[in-house]
């Protein structure tokens, strides 16, 4: 069965460090790939996606992640972290022929000055 | 930025009650969805559509239904409201592209 797995359930980082968040997927296919943002009281917002070609993929807000289908991850980073960042990340694999997406449990970032 | 919306935001209703929860989007997306998402837990899918009068209960079992009259609309109904329904639902819908853009989300709080 298809499945997302977020190691870590929340990651504290100083404002200016570097950030990776981890995510690992079983698929059978190869995988389309996404990675979500929700900050308190919004909904997702989509960072970045990976379908085909090269497997580092850049997204939004300085983001971007890479795909490495040896080790069935897609683990998003960023160099800098600002004060901004602190929200919920949710990797999800899209599956199925009608493309529904499963999501992983989500990862809290917390950013400290 | 996203044209999916969803009302109400925040609900609290008490036990067999009925409620509707409303979500429009002005993309004329085919295929959109509702989630249901508890705190530090994964969003499950509960319900999706591919299109009007197309409706299929997603991956985790709901007591909600849903219907698909008009392509913007996709409406989720609790016929009788029960506690264990306490959750923020998220409605969604997407491109040919498969990136979903997803409404604020309505909470739900049964008591």
């Amino acid at each position: 069965a298809q499945s997302v797995t977020q190691p870590d359930i929340h990651i504290t980082v100083s404002e200016g460090a570097s950030l990776e968040l981890r995510c690992n997927y079983s698929y059978g296919a190869t995988p389309y790939l996404f990675w979500y943002v929700q900050s308190p009281g919004q909904g997702l917002q989509l960072l970045l996606k990976y379908f085909s070609g090269d497997t580092l993929v850049q997204g939004i807000k300085g983001f971007e992640a890479e795909f490495k289908r040896s080790q069935s991850s897609f683990n998003l980073r960023k160099p800098s972290v600002h004060w901004s960042d602190a929200a919920e990340y949710f990797c999800a694999v899209g599956t199925g022929g009608g493309f529904k997406t499963i999501f992983g449990a989500g990862t809290r970032l917390f950013v400290k000055a | 930025e996203a044209d999916i919306y969803q009302t109400p935001r925040y609900l609290v209703i008490g036990t067999g009650k009925k409620i509707t929860l409303e979500c429009s989007q002005t993309m004329g997306h085919d295929k959109m969805y509702w989630y249901q998402q508890d705190p530090g837990m994964e969003l499950h899918l509960i319900h999706y559509s591919y299109g009007v009068n197309s409706t299929e209960k997603g991956d985790l079992s709901s007591e909600s239904t849903v219907s698909r009259i008009r392509t913007e609309h996709f409406p989720l109904t609790l016929e009788s409201a029960r506690p264990s329904h306490t959750s923020q639902y998220l409605c969604a819908s997407s491109d040919s592209g498969g990136e979903l853009f997803f409404g604020e989300g309505s909470r739900l709080t049964v008591l």
